[in-house]
């Protein structure tokens, strides 16, 4: 499966946008970027997916670099509920279901 | 509506002791997923299953592991002869669609079991 590299921890204040980057250089053009969540004591849950153009849903916007070797999920007002560690994943469409997790990043929003 | 559930949300087995872990998933979803999650290891996919079949795809390598669907929406985790290397954050997640377009997957509060 390819790899995908986050930054260990990012923070934000209340109320401003964050920008989550993701690098995923060796993805092949099959797969799909997928962002979850995971907040504390709960279970991962879903953001966001995207093949190649960008996307916008109710949570969040995915910004997918034009080489598809990166990509940004962006929270455009983080709340204190956005605290969370966030995962980018690969899914590969060729038969691949389950879900490869990495470390992810942990945010931290300050009030 | 209801989420994905599981029980028991605590486990405390004793080692070489059998343990099952029980997940409910959202009534029609059709692949049912089992993952185990470490702070050391982060997370990884122990077996899946689809609604046609009982016995699961297993991801896992050791034999101790194994998954059974009594029902479609009813998944069962079976840990045979646990480890203290078993204890771990066991988490299930269901998906609506089957096969490689199935993009989200639902999951369940985990089950924290600590092995002695």
């Amino acid at each position: 499966d390819a790899k995908t590299t986050q930054p260990n921890s990012m923070e934000s204040n209340e109320e401003e946008p964050v920008h989550l980057p993701c690098n995923h250089s060796t993805i092949s053009g099959t797969d799909y970027i997928h962002w979850y969540r995971q907040l504390p004591s709960q279970g991962p849950e879903y953001v966001i997916h995207g093949l190649t153009s960008n996307v916008n849903n109710r949570m969040a916007s995915l910004a997918i670099a034009e080489d598809r070797k990166s990509s940004t999920l962006i929270l455009h007002r983080a709340t204190l509920r956005d605290a969370a560690v966030y995962y980018c994943i690969l899914r590969d469409r060729a038969g691949r279901r389950a879900l490869t997790f990495g470390s992810g990043t942990r945010l931290q929003v300050q009030p | 509506g209801a989420g994905v559930s599981q029980s028991p949300r605590y486990k405390v087995a004793k080692r070489g002791r059998d343990v099952a872990l029980r997940c409910d998933s959202i009534s029609g979803h059709v692949t049912l997923y089992w993952y185990r999650q470490t702070l050391g290891q982060g997370s990884e996919v122990l077996t899946y299953s689809q609604s046609d079949a009982q016995r699961d795809k297993s991801g896992r390598p050791s034999g101790r592991f194994s998954a059974e669907r009594p029902e479609r929406s009813v998944s069962t985790l079976k840990i045979q002869r646990t480890e203290q290397g078993d204890s771990a954050v066991y988490l299930c997640a269901s998906s609506y669609l089957s096969g490689p377009e199935c993009y989200e997957q639902y999951f369940g509060p985990g089950t924290r079991l600590t092995v002695t």
